[in-house]
């Protein structure tokens, strides 16, 4: 069965520096998405993706953080100048278009660790 | 603005009973969609099963089952012959629908099985 993959599993990042994280959505997915979850918090969300371009995002999402599709199989999230409070877990998502769109399906996630 | 709510941090039950998780949501929508996802202690996000607000028949995945409550908007979740395996942390999420889909997320119940 196709899955959402992600690298790194563990990231582990002093403050200030610049990570990507990085996923590979279901194939013939084309909504793709980016969630995290703090330690002990809701799962939130961060933002959606379709078509190349961004399609809606939350207010955690601001210029620090950046997504791209640089090819035709990776979806990325980039966060600049990277804060302690970052240090999460960070879920990528992807859902098909048109039958099924509503069921997004979770990739393992890669945990953040902000020094 | 929509929010879901699981007033049961934590639950337990003896293996081979039946548990049943509860959630409630608010919206002004009519057309939405509702899931359960798992997040056992590797942390990753698995999809359960899930409810289309449209269809009044409950959603049932093998020992899964929700009783779904469109009036009282309330979405519980009951497992019935509790494994071992069961154990996790347990998410009730809405879906927005419209041009965006966005998860909206309760803060999880926490399952423990009895062996």
């Amino acid at each position: 069965e196709p899955e959402v993959t992600q690298t790194p599993s563990h990231q582990v990042t002093q403050m200030g520096q610049e990570v990507i994280l990085r996923c590979v959505p279901i194939s013939n997915h084309l909504y793709f998405y980016w969630y995290r979850q703090i330690l002990g918090q809701k799962v939130e969300f961060l933002v959606s993706f379709y078509n190349n371009e961004i399609s809606e995002k939350s207010e955690i999402f601001d210029d620090q953080f950046s997504v791209e599709r640089p090819d035709g199989s990776n979806f990325t999230l980039k966060i600049r100048s990277t804060k302690l409070e970052d240090s999460a877990m960070y879920f990528c998502a992807s859902s098909p278009r048109g039958w099924g769109v509503e069921t997004q399906y979770f990739g393992p996630g890669t945990r953040l660790l902000v020094l | 603005a929509q929010t879901v709510t699981q007033s049961q941090p934590e639950m337990s039950v003896q293996e081979a009973e039946t548990v049943t998780l509860s959630c409630t949501y608010d919206t002004s929508e009519s057309d939405y969609y509702l899931f359960w996802y798992k997040q056992p202690p590797s942390r990753q996000m698995i999809l359960v099963i899930r409810q289309e607000a449209y269809k009044q028949q409950n959603a049932t995945e093998n020992r899964f089952s929700v009783n779904f409550q469109k009036a009282a908007k309330s979405f519980s979740l009951k497992i019935s012959d509790s494994q071992l395996g069961d154990a996790a942390m347990y998410f009730c999420a809405y879906l927005t629908m419209g041009s965006n889909y966005q998860l909206i997320w309760g803060a999880g119940t926490k399952l423990i099985i009895k062996p």
